[in-house]
């Protein structure tokens, strides 16, 4: 059974850098089939999509969030990472890591789906 | 970018009644070179994560209970619970998958009358 696994500080200073690690067991994340993403979701509110990126490192990310973000894949570690600079506090949310499902690709491009498989979530508080 | 609007915000249905929620998309979400809707239903219960119970709009997960199902095409879709059981209390949200930004709607929650 595929599992996640969220970690990294809850508590992030305004103006500073959010580091989360998503570690993957009972699955690879090396799988050509899915890409690795991230949502959050802020107390009491929706869910927001972040990015998400495969093991070779293709990525998809949110253009509300793309120049602030960065998403990395560490296959020997079977983990993989979102930064988040310039936080505020609008950045305070429960951040999950999930397991997300890839279609077609075409020369440039690959469709991604639903997100199957989540972690428990982690909240991230952003405040002096 | 593709918004996702869920109706109602809120529901309370009494066991074994159905429920019922509705998902619009401010464009089509039906691909039509392979007639698939790229749309997915998830339950978060409170404290834990989203699970996806639905996908291409009608298709349950494994170990989903058939008392659920999905429909809908193009832009309007419905989720039904048949018989609403107590364990199903929770937020239930949409998500479309045709284009990024991959979007979920508000959510909608769901309690026992």
């Amino acid at each position: 059974q595929l599992h996640l696994q969220e970690s990294g500080p809850g508590l992030v200073k305004p103006s500073e850098t959010l580091s989360l690690t998503c570690t993957v067991s009972g699955g690879s994340v090396s799988s050509s089939d899915y890409y690795w993403g991230w949502i959050r979701q802020p107390p009491g509110k929706g869910l927001e999509w972040i990015g998400s990126m495969s093991y070779s490192g293709d990525t998809h990310h949110n253009p509300s969030l793309k120049s602030r973000i960065t998403i990395s894949v560490d296959t020997s570690k079977n983990h993989f990472s979102l930064k988040l600079n310039s936080v505020t506090a609008a950045d305070t949310a429960v951040y999950y890591c999930a397991r997300h499902r890839k279609g077609s690709c075409s020369s440039t491009n690959c469709y991604l789906y639903y997100f199957d498989y989540w972690g428990q979530g982690t909240l991230v508080t952003v405040s002096s | 970018d593709i918004v996702m609007t869920q109706s109602p915000d809120s529901l309370a249905v009494s066991l074994g009644e159905r429920a019922t929620i509705n998902c619009k998309s401010s464009q089509s979400v039906l691909y039509s070179s392979n007639n698939k809707n790229y749309l997915g239903w998830y339950q978060q219960k409170p404290g834990q994560p989203p699970k996806l119970l639905i996908s291409w709009a009608s298709t349950r997960e494994s170990g989903v209970p058939d008392r659920f199902s999905g429909s809908g095409s193009g832009t309007d879709f419905t989720l039904t619970i048949s018989s609403l059981q107590a364990e199903d209390v929770a937020v239930y949200y949409c998500q479309q998958y045709y284009g990024t930004p991959y979007s979920f709607g508000q959510g909608t929650k769901l309690e026992i009358k």
